[in-house]
């Protein structure tokens, strides 16, 4: 596997249901991302981790928890979800590096259905 | 609020033309610029940046002009080719930020 890898691709779950989104990086950086694209919305960041510690959560409902348990694997546990948040859910990864910025690199996504 | 907008949602061009996609930001602490391209059912992949240091950047058919004065920017393509067709992000940052403030895209679509 190369890049960024994210599992499953699709999922559709019920309020009530537990689910987790998987992602995982093969490209050695330090920093992972979780983003949420809506229709017809710009991405959404929702969490960012370096080196495994969370350093961002824009004020994310606690129905999503992120899990990073090593720099390669990022996860986002899912409960009692909305159907509001129905949408493409993207992993990132970027190499964070002391006063520079660069760029990050995504998996293709996972659409989650909420019903 | 919206920091960084791109108000076009679709663009059409015929092949071997010129494709211009513009973005606009109001948050004056971003410095650092990338277009991302995505592909239906694959994520973003990044294209070019730029930093707020320089006004162009190029890389092979890609061109993106800043001009830090107007808060613009503006990717183009030329020439334009039908694998083109995609729906392009901007995207902006503090140079040492972590965020990424992306635009709504612009769906480009190159006509052979």
């Amino acid at each position: 596997e190369t890049g960024v890898t994210q599992t499953p691709r699709h999922l559709v779950m019920g309020m009530t249901n537990k689910k987790s989104l998987k992602c995982e990086q093969h490209l050695g950086h330090n920093a992972m991302y979780w983003y949420k694209q809506s229709a017809k919305k710009p991405l959404e960041l929702m969490f960012v981790y370096n080196f495994k510690e969370q350093t961002e959560n824009n004020s994310v409902p606690s129905r999503f928890s992120p899990e990073c348990p090593n720099s390669s694997h990022l996860f986002l546990h899912l409960h009692t979800l909305q159907p509001e948040d129905s949408a493409l859910y993207l992993c990132a990864s970027s190499q964070k590096t002391s006063g520079n910025y660069n760029e990050q690199f995504f998996g293709p996504g996972t659409r989650l259905t909420v019903l | 609020d919206q920091q960084v907008k791109q108000n076009s949602p679709s663009l059409s061009v015929q092949e071997g033309r010129i494709s211009i996609l513009n973005c606009d930001y109001t948050n004056s602490m971003f410095d650092y610029f990338l277009w991302y391209k995505k592909y239906p059912a694959e994520g973003p992949t990044f294209l070019i940046s730029i930093s707020s240091i320089k006004d162009k950047n190029e890389d092979g058919r890609f061109t993106v002009f800043l001009n830090k004065s107007a808060k613009h920017l503006s990717l183009h393509i030329v020439p334009s080719q039908p694998g083109d067709s995609a729906v392009y992000f901007c995207a902006a940052s503090p140079t040492s930020g972590s965020r990424l403030t992306f635009g709504e895209g612009t769906q480009l679509t190159v006509n052979p």
